[in-house]
């Protein structure tokens, strides 16, 4: 059983530019999440997909930041005109069934933007 | 508000010695989940356990054990016997009930010396 995987797992950009990250989940786990951790800090809460739907997406996931997570297997998320203030580790995490069940993390990106 | 708070940035203590690490939680909900996971220097966050507002019993897993108090809305973790392969990151979380997502305190950082 393999676990949650991310790519890249580091991605170094400069201002402006684009970046695609992506996650591929526990096979049948129907719930991925996305959360972004910064030095110092607790995960924090960006969206999450229930199969291919995304159900629900934080304040903090400006229009900017999208997700998506076509036939509801691996997902990607995506920063345009990235800024200084986006670096930080980007998880992935997956469950089965309901949101009170443990979720599974993958290793993160960890994003530098210069 | 739903909120979790570690005061405990930082913890250093010598090998076999006793450490607990203190959370309390903020929630207005009467059905809500704990839970806490240990993030090592590899970054990739690992289950520790998880706690129902139902439930408050100890539990106790090995070195491990956790104490749950809702009269003081507390969800402390023990270490006994510590161990130089229990420094990490420690981090406590809260779903309340009908949310889709944890959310972290900011983290205990636990350095265990020999």
């Amino acid at each position: 059983d393999t676990g949650v995987s991310q790519n890249p797992r580091h991605k170094i950009t400069k201002r402006g530019q684009n970046v695609t990250f992506r996650c591929d989940p526990i096979s049948e786990h129907n719930r991925l999440y996305w959360y972004r951790q910064t030095l110092g800090q607790g995960p924090e809460f960006l969206t999450y997909f229930q199969n291919e739907a995304q159900l629900e997406k934080s304040r903090l996931l400006s229009d900017r930041f999208s997700a998506e997570r076509p036939k509801g297997s691996f997902s990607t998320l995506e920063i345009q005109r990235t800024e200084q203030g986006d670096s930080a580790m980007y998880l992935c995490a997956s469950t089965p069934g309901q949101s009170y069940n443990e979720q599974f993390f993958g290793p993160g990106t960890r994003l530098t933007v210069l | 508000a739903q909120k979790v708070t570690q005061a405990q940035t930082e913890i250093s203590v010598v090998e076999k010695e006793d450490v607990t690490l203190d959370c309390v939680y903020e929630t207005r909900d009467t059905t809500y989940y704990l839970f806490w996971y240990k993030q090592p220097p590899s970054g990739e966050l690992v289950f520790l356990i998880r706690r129902n507002s139902f439930d408050e019993q100890n539990e106790i897993s090995g070195r491990y054990s956790w104490n749950f108090q809702k009269s003081t809305s507390s969800f402390n973790f023990t270490i006994t016997a510590s161990q130089v392969v229990d420094s990490a990151v420690y981090f406590c979380a809260l779903t309340p009930g009908g949310y889709n997502k944890l959310i972290f305190g900011a983290g205990t950082r636990l350095a265990v010396h020999p």
